[in-house]
């Protein structure tokens, strides 16, 4: 296992597009993190699932934001009608329940909308 | 979670030990201090945590004053590769979430 693995590593859209990402966590891990993180800043949470549910979503989620992980294996990441706001690294993080070891994260997706 | 309070940069000499201050005056009994790094383009990495005694690792050493209100990341010998943000952050094992500050910047120079 080669880590948490983000595609793609940039992503570059015009206003109003749709765009997906996608996440490979560690495989034992059952927990997955989805952050955002703006320039000068630490990541922000976003949303967690474990296993295939969906627990816990920020504010920061819009309603053009949705996450899903079926099967509770890889996660996607959806941004409808992107705005340019929402330019930012993108970061997915996976961890057991216990939460032991820490996160791992991956690269991170770096979106540019224009 | 706890706050935490940390320089927003610093700056250390090659081989030299870097050692990096956080404050978490808040802390409670059962949370514990982690540390992650963030180098340049990429996700943040783990590096170390501890509940209230000291810590060593392959890649750092924490220290956590008796009253838990601090702690101190220790690099032994820098090297330009961990030029990087630094992030400490207070939670309860196992909790749901991260939450970063703006952590500080450290800068190794040659």
């Amino acid at each position: 296992d080669t880590g948490v693995s983000q595609n793609p590593r940039h992503k570059i859209t015009k206003r109003g597009q749709n765009v997906t990402f996608r996440c490979d966590p560690i495989s034992e891990h059952n927990r997955l993190y989805w952050y955002r993180q703006t320039l000068g800043q630490g990541p922000e949470f976003l949303t967690y699932f474990q296993n295939e549910a969906q627990l816990e979503k920020s504010r920061l989620l819009s309603d053009r934001f949705s996450a899903e992980r079926p099967k509770g294996s890889f996660s996607t990441l959806e941004i409808q009608r992107t705005e340019q706001g929402d330019s930012a690294m993108y970061l997915c993080a996976s961890s057991l329940i216990t939460g032991v070891h820490g996160y791992t994260f991956g690269s991170g997706t770096r979106l540019t909308v224009v | 979670d706890a706050k935490t309070t940390q320089p927003p940069s610093m700056d250390c000499a090659e081989g030299r030990a870097a050692n990096l201050p956080c404050n978490h005056s808040t802390i409670s009994g059962n949370e514990y201090v982690y540390w992650y790094r963030q180098i340049h383009s990429q996700g943040p990495q783990y590096i170390i945590h501890g509940l209230k005694n000291n810590e060593t690792n392959e890649m750092a050493s924490l220290i956590i004053t008796e009253d838990r209100k601090s702690s101190t990341l220790i690099l032994p010998h820098a090297t330009l590769r961990d030029t990087a943000v630094y992030y400490c952050i207070v939670i309860i094992q196992g909790a749901q979430k991260l939450v970063f500050g703006q952590g500080t910047r450290l800068t190794i120079n040659p």
